[in-house]
């Protein structure tokens, strides 16, 4: 088992360009998140998505989207990208909302310049 | 004042000593408490969750105060390998829709076992 993958690991954009990050899970979990990290915040939760076919916000969604493509997959996009979205984007899954165990992907490491 | 307060280090310990960190958190109402382990650049791993009672694995023990809303880690015979961020994370809250609790995070606090 994977366990949960992301794609990129690292990507650079300029000011005003667009990206989807990608998450897939293969645990069968119901519930997967979309956080970012940065130095001095700690992860904050951006979108999250509590079974196939549901979406919901989090503490931080201005400037982006989800889709739950479908039980594994989870993908963030960032539609015009703002150097304040520089940042180490998390996915996670669990196997319900509120679980406490999360598990996460490796992470991508978003430059905006 | 925030809801989960960690000291951030860093905490420079030598091999085989003891180390504890201590986290606070702000909501009485808060259910459950776990220790989150995170290695540099890496993602963050579930470490052990934290009982009424107390608990150990291992090296390490973890004890809840709810009187005085901390939790805190032990960590006995530090390994050179112990050395990352340990998160503190915290069950409060809500999810915007239903009753599932959400989980917060502390900064972390870092600690680097020295040979």
């Amino acid at each position: 088992n994977a366990g949960v993958t992301q794609t990129p690991k690292f990507q650079v954009l300029k000011t005003g360009q667009s990206m989807t990050l990608q998450c897939a899970q293969d645990m069968n979990h119901n519930s997967m998140y979309w956080y970012r990290q940065d130095p001095g915040m700690g992860l904050r939760l951006i979108y999250y998505s509590a079974s196939e076919g549901t979406t919901d916000k989090g503490e931080v969604p201005n400037g982006y989207n989800v889709s739950r493509l479908n039980k594994r997959e989870f993908s963030l996009r960032l539609e015009s990208a703002a150097p304040s979205q520089t940042s180490v984007y998390f996915c996670a899954s669990s196997r319900g909302l509120g679980d406490n165990e999360q598990f996460f992907g490796p992470g991508t490491r978003l430059t905006v310049l | 004042r925030k809801e989960v307060e960690q000291d951030p280090g860093p905490f420079n310990v030598p091999e085989g000593a003891t180390v504890a960190f201590n986290c606070t958190y702000s909501n009485s109402a808060s259910q459950s408490f776990f220790w989150y382990r995170q290695d540099c650049r890496k993602e963050p791993k579930l470490l052990m969750s934290v009982y009424s009672s107390g608990n150990e694995d291992g090296r390490f023990t973890a004890q809840l105060n709810r009187a005085s809303q901390y939790i805190s880690l032990l960590i006995r015979d530090s390994k050179l390998s112990d050395s990352a961020t340990y998160l503190c994370v915290v069950n409060v809250g809500f999810y915007n829709a239903g009753n599932n609790r959400k989980l917060i995070w502390g900064l972390g606090t870092s600690l680097a076992v020295n040979p």
